[in-house]
């Protein structure tokens, strides 16, 4: 069973700020890792799939990076917008492992 | 594109009872995948239905079993409820196979259930 930790558990942020949050999984039998934004009272959004060592990928003002060999990705957030509060979810998937959810990054933007 | 959906939105039930949770996956989507979130938690992985039938289980007992119909629907079925039951269920659906190997998946709403 894959062990999978974000940090920080939540944040709090002023409207403006940036910020980022880490996923840290094991790096053995790597196939992939998916990151999900749930915002409060609606279902969990797919953001980002990635699958490759230096792998980065960028939606408006969200991106992420991936370090396989390492084993973490980080998912940055440029100028947080009130509409950016949500709760962050990291999925990998190892091997022929279906995807393995951490506990998720709380994020907080005040206005 | 019609997305998944999933009913009911909120259902109680007594412990020992039995409960049915349904799902309609997204249009195009043949995979579906029932996962448990409990208070503090990520959601868990309960199991995945591919062609109508299961090609993965997470660690989940017996008494929590699923069906897939034709048209990619899906229920997710618990016996002998218990109170560590009360969590939110989430249907994910996700196209598989022909190379789709990364799809990401298509969350519903979810379900919560209590039981008292």
């Amino acid at each position: 069973i894959l062990n999978v930790e974000q940090s920080p558990q939540s944040l709090h942020v002023q409207e403006g700020d940036s910020t980022n949050f880490t996923c840290s999984f094991p790096s053995s039998n790597f196939y992939a890792l998916h990151w999900y934004r749930w915002e409060t009272a609606k279902s969990p959004e797919a953001l980002f799939v990635m699958t490759l060592n230096g792998d980065e990928k960028k939606k408006g003002r969200i991106s992420a990076t991936l370090n396989t060999k390492e084993g973490y990705s980080y998912l940055y957030i440029k100028g947080s917008q009130p509409e950016d509060s949500a709760t962050y979810l990291c999925a990998p998937k190892s091997g022929f492992q279906k995807l393995v959810f951490g506990t998720g990054t709380r994020l907080l933007v005040s206005p | 594109e019609t997305g998944v959906t999933q009913s009911p939105t909120h259902l109680i039930k007594t412990r020992g009872q039995q409960v049915t949770l349904r799902c309609s996956s997204q249009s195009g989507h043949n995979t579906v995948s029932w996962y448990q979130q409990a208070l503090g938690q990520g959601p868990q992985f309960i199991f995945q239905y591919y062609r109508e039938e299961e090609n993965g289980r997470g660690n989940f007992p017996p008494r929590f079993s699923g069906l897939q119909f034709p048209n990619y629907s899906s229920e997710l079925n618990v016996n002998a409820l218990e109170l560590d039951d009360s969590a939110l269920y989430l249907c994910a659906s996700s196209v598989s196979g022909g190379g789709s190997y990364n799809s990401p998946l298509h969350f519903g709403n979810g379900t919560r259930l209590t039981v008292t």
